[in-house]
């Protein structure tokens, strides 16, 4: 059965950097074809795919948010961390961390994420 | 980069069928997956590679997609479906993104 969770800061000030991190069971990042992804949800908005880190180290962003984000990988640990710099109100929103679940064919791939974690809501305020 | 668009909500009477729609730019070439999210807790995939469902989910639960447009259908709506769904894509196109719908909530009447 795989489970993650996810840890971190409930309240964080302006300007300051966030971070965030995913502790998981009943998989391995150092197995091929594995991925774990950062999703975040504003309070009654949709879902943001935010970052993923696969088995390989291979690192995608979203490319609104790049500049600001750095996700890495602790094999021996099944921890997945999320450094999000410059926080500002507007990123007041539950996080969640996902497996990555998916495949490739000749000629394209297929990626979905699940499960989820329970999610850790982050506010943003002075 | 790669949009989603779902209407903001449907609503459905107890037993009848609903349909969720997700316009994207050729989606048809892409494989679709969608999350079921109720009230509090984290989303949960009804079905992915836009037609499988995992284990667990009924099979009231189906996905088609072709052209501009994938479409989740729940038959037989029961009050517990009553939650926000989202659509999402891996867009390869884009450095290898992932990309969620905007959001349907569906009320069961």
């Amino acid at each position: 059965q795989i489970t993650l969770k996810e840890s971190g800061p409930t309240l964080v000030k302006p300007t300051q950097t966030l971070t965030l991190t995913c502790t998981f069971s009943g998989f391995s990042l150092s197995t091929s074809g594995v991925g774990v992804g950062w999703i975040r949800q504003p309070p009654g908005k949709a879902l943001e795919w935010l970052a993923l880190i696969y088995w390989n180290d291979d690192k995608r962003y979203s490319p609104s948010l790049k500049s600001r984000l750095t996700i890495t990988k602790d094999t021996s640990k099944n921890q997945v961390v999320l450094t999000m710099t410059n926080m500002d109100p507007v990123d007041t929103a539950t996080y969640y961390c996902a497996h990555r679940r998916g495949y490739c064919s000749s000629t394209s791939c297929y990626n979905w994420f699940d499960p989820w974690g329970q999610g850790t809501l982050v506010t943003v305020s002075s | 980069s790669y949009v989603l668009t779902q209407p903001p909500s449907v609503s459905v009477a107890p037993g009848q069928t609903a349909r969720i729609t997700c316009g994207g730019n050729n989606i048809g070439s892409k494989s679709v997956h969608w999350y079921q999210q109720k009230p509090g807790q984290a989303p949960v995939l009804v079905v992915y590679d836009d037609s499988d469902r995992p284990s667990g989910i009924p099979e009231r639960f189906s996905g088609s997609n072709s052209g501009n447009t994938a479409t989740l259908t729940i038959s037989r709506v029961e009050a517990g479906d009553e939650a926000d769904y989202y659509c999402q894509v891996w867009d390869s196109s884009s450095d290898h993104h992932y990309v969620f719908g905007t959001g349907t909530k569906v009320t069961v009447l």
